[in-house]
Protein backbone atom coordinates (compact mmCIF):
# COMPACT_ATOMS: atom_id res chain seq x y z
CA UNK A 1 0.00 0.00 0.00
CA UNK A 2 1.23 3.56 -1.27
CA UNK A 3 -1.33 5.44 0.21
CA UNK A 4 -2.46 6.06 -3.19
CA UNK A 5 -5.64 4.75 -4.47
CA UNK A 6 -7.38 4.44 -8.09
CA UNK A 7 -10.46 3.34 -9.23
CA UNK A 8 -11.91 1.93 -10.76
CA UNK A 9 -9.21 -1.25 -10.90
CA UNK A 10 -10.45 -2.68 -14.61
CA UNK A 11 -12.47 -0.53 -16.47
CA UNK A 12 -14.31 -1.99 -20.62
CA UNK A 13 -15.78 0.78 -22.24
CA UNK A 14 -17.00 1.21 -25.73
CA UNK A 15 -15.57 4.39 -28.19
CA UNK A 16 -18.81 5.99 -27.42
CA UNK A 17 -18.81 6.16 -23.82
CA UNK A 18 -17.92 8.60 -21.32
CA UNK A 19 -16.27 7.51 -17.96
CA UNK A 20 -14.23 8.85 -15.81
CA UNK A 21 -11.02 7.60 -13.43
CA UNK A 22 -10.49 8.14 -9.94
CA UNK A 23 -7.19 9.01 -7.63
CA UNK A 24 -7.21 9.55 -4.63
CA UNK A 25 -3.89 9.88 -2.34
CA UNK A 26 -4.02 9.57 1.77
CA UNK A 27 0.04 11.33 2.26
CA UNK A 28 -0.96 15.17 2.44
CA UNK A 29 1.02 15.47 -0.99
CA UNK A 30 0.60 18.83 -3.08
CA UNK A 31 1.34 17.43 -6.54
CA UNK A 32 -0.19 14.77 -8.31
CA UNK A 33 0.34 13.17 -11.98
CA UNK A 34 -0.97 10.54 -14.56
CA UNK A 35 0.93 7.99 -16.43
CA UNK A 36 -0.40 5.92 -19.31
CA UNK A 37 0.82 2.78 -19.94
CA UNK A 38 0.26 1.02 -23.17
CA UNK A 39 1.68 -2.74 -23.79
CA UNK A 40 4.76 -2.96 -24.63
CA UNK A 41 5.55 0.73 -24.27
CA UNK A 42 7.45 2.80 -21.78
CA UNK A 43 5.10 4.59 -19.26
CA UNK A 44 4.58 7.98 -20.45
CA UNK A 45 3.80 11.14 -18.59
CA UNK A 46 0.43 12.57 -19.36
CA UNK A 47 -0.41 15.36 -16.72
CA UNK A 48 0.85 17.24 -13.83
CA UNK A 49 -0.77 19.22 -11.29
CA UNK A 50 0.74 21.03 -8.65
CA UNK A 51 -1.12 22.37 -5.81
CA UNK A 52 -4.72 21.77 -7.70
CA UNK A 53 -3.40 23.76 -10.83
CA UNK A 54 -1.99 22.19 -14.04
CA UNK A 55 1.35 22.71 -14.82
CA UNK A 56 2.51 20.26 -17.14
CA UNK A 57 0.02 18.79 -20.63
CA UNK A 58 2.14 16.24 -22.38
CA UNK A 59 0.33 15.88 -25.84
CA UNK A 60 -2.61 14.66 -24.88
CA UNK A 61 -5.39 14.24 -27.28
CA UNK A 62 -8.85 16.35 -25.84
CA UNK A 63 -10.49 13.38 -25.05
CA UNK A 64 -8.58 12.67 -21.88
CA UNK A 65 -9.49 15.63 -19.69
CA UNK A 66 -8.43 15.89 -16.10
CA UNK A 67 -9.55 17.56 -13.28
CA UNK A 68 -7.66 18.32 -9.56
CA UNK A 69 -10.75 19.32 -7.83
CA UNK A 70 -8.52 19.32 -4.54
CA UNK A 71 -4.75 18.32 -3.54
CA UNK A 72 -6.35 14.59 -2.73
CA UNK A 73 -8.25 13.86 -5.62
CA UNK A 74 -7.10 13.80 -9.30
CA UNK A 75 -10.07 13.00 -12.11
CA UNK A 76 -9.15 11.89 -15.80
CA UNK A 77 -12.55 11.76 -17.78
CA UNK A 78 -12.81 10.10 -21.35
CA UNK A 79 -14.65 10.18 -23.95
CA UNK A 80 -14.67 8.55 -27.24
CA UNK A 81 -11.80 6.57 -27.12
CA UNK A 82 -10.37 4.78 -29.48
CA UNK A 83 -9.26 1.44 -29.15
CA UNK A 84 -5.33 2.13 -29.13
CA UNK A 85 -6.50 3.69 -25.59
CA UNK A 86 -6.21 0.48 -24.02
CA UNK A 87 -3.79 0.60 -21.32
CA UNK A 88 -3.05 0.66 -17.95
CA UNK A 89 -3.30 4.23 -16.09
CA UNK A 90 -1.34 5.26 -13.21
CA UNK A 91 -1.54 7.95 -11.24
CA UNK A 92 0.99 9.20 -8.81
CA UNK A 93 1.51 11.59 -6.23
CA UNK A 94 4.40 13.97 -4.12
CA UNK A 95 5.12 15.92 -1.92
CA UNK A 96 5.84 19.21 -4.13
CA UNK A 97 8.43 19.44 -7.06
CA UNK A 98 9.87 22.38 -5.03
CA UNK A 99 13.20 20.02 -5.64
CA UNK A 100 14.71 16.76 -7.37
CA UNK A 101 14.46 14.69 -3.68
CA UNK A 102 10.64 15.20 -4.07
CA UNK A 103 10.00 11.28 -4.35
CA UNK A 104 6.47 10.29 -6.40
CA UNK A 105 4.16 7.11 -5.21
CA UNK A 106 2.33 5.30 -7.73
CA UNK A 107 -1.25 3.79 -7.36
CA UNK A 108 -2.08 0.59 -8.38
CA UNK A 109 -3.38 1.19 -11.93
CA UNK A 110 -6.72 1.19 -13.38
CA UNK A 111 -6.52 -1.60 -16.81
CA UNK A 112 -8.57 0.10 -19.27
CA UNK A 113 -9.80 -1.88 -22.79
CA UNK A 114 -11.95 0.00 -25.20
CA UNK A 115 -13.77 -1.82 -27.56
CA UNK B 1 13.65 9.98 -24.41
CA UNK B 2 14.96 8.26 -21.70
CA UNK B 3 18.23 9.09 -20.65
CA UNK B 4 19.32 5.86 -19.21
CA UNK B 5 20.57 2.53 -20.65
CA UNK B 6 19.82 -0.65 -19.03
CA UNK B 7 20.56 -4.38 -20.03
CA UNK B 8 16.97 -5.96 -21.07
CA UNK B 9 16.85 -8.68 -19.06
CA UNK B 10 18.68 -10.44 -16.03
CA UNK B 11 18.91 -13.50 -14.51
CA UNK B 12 19.88 -13.84 -10.59
CA UNK B 13 19.53 -16.96 -8.20
CA UNK B 14 17.33 -16.77 -5.34
CA UNK B 15 19.73 -15.76 -2.04
CA UNK B 16 22.09 -14.18 -4.26
CA UNK B 17 23.09 -10.12 -4.49
CA UNK B 18 21.55 -8.90 -7.58
CA UNK B 19 23.65 -6.06 -9.35
CA UNK B 20 21.59 -4.41 -12.22
CA UNK B 21 23.48 -1.95 -13.93
CA UNK B 22 22.52 1.43 -15.47
CA UNK B 23 24.76 4.06 -17.72
CA UNK B 24 23.62 6.95 -18.09
CA UNK B 25 26.51 9.12 -19.57
CA UNK B 26 25.10 12.52 -19.71
CA UNK B 27 23.53 12.97 -16.25
CA UNK B 28 24.03 16.82 -15.87
CA UNK B 29 25.42 17.92 -12.28
CA UNK B 30 22.01 18.62 -10.64
CA UNK B 31 20.21 15.24 -12.07
CA UNK B 32 19.41 12.76 -9.40
CA UNK B 33 19.56 8.71 -10.61
CA UNK B 34 16.02 6.74 -9.32
CA UNK B 35 15.42 3.39 -9.17
CA UNK B 36 12.11 1.93 -9.77
CA UNK B 37 10.48 -1.38 -9.85
CA UNK B 38 7.19 -2.54 -11.49
CA UNK B 39 5.80 -6.22 -10.51
CA UNK B 40 3.49 -7.37 -13.67
CA UNK B 41 0.62 -5.06 -13.80
CA UNK B 42 1.11 -3.61 -11.10
CA UNK B 43 2.02 0.32 -10.14
CA UNK B 44 5.60 0.95 -10.31
CA UNK B 45 7.44 0.96 -6.73
CA UNK B 46 9.95 3.63 -5.35
CA UNK B 47 13.45 1.89 -4.39
CA UNK B 48 15.95 4.52 -3.98
CA UNK B 49 17.36 7.77 -5.49
CA UNK B 50 21.03 9.38 -5.50
CA UNK B 51 23.08 12.46 -6.53
CA UNK B 52 26.56 11.12 -6.29
CA UNK B 53 27.14 9.47 -2.91
CA UNK B 54 26.49 5.60 -2.66
CA UNK B 55 22.53 5.44 -0.64
CA UNK B 56 21.51 2.75 1.30
CA UNK B 57 18.12 1.70 2.45
CA UNK B 58 15.97 -0.87 3.93
CA UNK B 59 15.28 -2.46 0.20
CA UNK B 60 18.84 -1.70 -1.49
CA UNK B 61 22.08 -0.29 -1.77
CA UNK B 62 22.93 2.62 -4.56
CA UNK B 63 26.58 2.71 -6.00
CA UNK B 64 27.08 5.73 -7.76
CA UNK B 65 30.78 5.56 -9.79
CA UNK B 66 32.67 8.80 -9.34
CA UNK B 67 32.11 10.05 -12.75
CA UNK B 68 28.48 9.49 -12.19
CA UNK B 69 28.46 8.26 -15.48
CA UNK B 70 27.08 4.88 -14.15
CA UNK B 71 25.61 3.19 -11.63
CA UNK B 72 24.37 -0.02 -10.12
CA UNK B 73 21.38 -0.94 -7.93
CA UNK B 74 22.09 -3.91 -5.60
CA UNK B 75 19.27 -6.19 -3.87
CA UNK B 76 21.35 -8.00 -1.51
CA UNK B 77 19.87 -11.47 -0.95
CA UNK B 78 17.01 -11.51 -4.03
CA UNK B 79 14.27 -13.31 -3.16
CA UNK B 80 11.13 -14.87 -5.88
CA UNK B 81 9.44 -11.68 -5.12
CA UNK B 82 11.91 -9.50 -6.39
CA UNK B 83 11.20 -10.41 -9.89
CA UNK B 84 9.91 -7.61 -11.50
CA UNK B 85 10.99 -4.79 -14.75
CA UNK B 86 13.91 -2.51 -12.40
CA UNK B 87 13.93 1.29 -14.05
CA UNK B 88 16.67 3.35 -13.82
CA UNK B 89 15.48 6.75 -14.20
CA UNK B 90 17.77 10.55 -14.28
CA UNK B 91 15.55 13.22 -13.35
CA UNK B 92 16.13 16.81 -13.95
CA UNK B 93 14.26 20.45 -13.26
CA UNK B 94 13.07 22.23 -16.54
CA UNK B 95 12.86 25.31 -14.66
CA UNK B 96 9.17 25.03 -13.44
CA UNK B 97 9.29 22.65 -10.68
CA UNK B 98 11.15 18.64 -10.86
CA UNK B 99 10.56 17.24 -13.93
CA UNK B 100 7.76 14.12 -14.20
CA UNK B 101 9.78 10.72 -14.13
CA UNK B 102 10.83 9.38 -18.13
CA UNK B 103 11.00 5.68 -17.89
CA UNK B 104 12.62 3.59 -20.11
CA UNK B 105 12.28 -0.06 -20.94
CA UNK B 106 14.11 -1.11 -18.02
CA UNK B 107 15.53 -4.43 -16.55
CA UNK B 108 13.49 -7.22 -16.45
CA UNK B 109 15.19 -8.81 -13.35
CA UNK B 110 13.98 -12.78 -13.00
CA UNK B 111 15.19 -14.56 -9.50
CA UNK B 112 15.43 -18.40 -10.23
CA UNK B 113 14.76 -20.42 -7.37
Amino acid sequence: ETGVTQTPRHLVMGMTNKKSLKCEQHLGHNAMYWYKQSAKKPLELMFVYSLEERVENNSVPSRFSPECPNSSHLFLHLHTLQPEDSALYLCASSQDRVDLTDTQYFGPGTRLTVL
Amino acid sequence: DAKTTQPTSMDCAEGRAANLPCNHSTISGNEYVYWYRQIHSQGPQYIIHGLKNNETNEMASLIITEDRKSSTLILPHATLRDTAVYYCIVRGDSGGGADGLTFGKGTHLIIQP
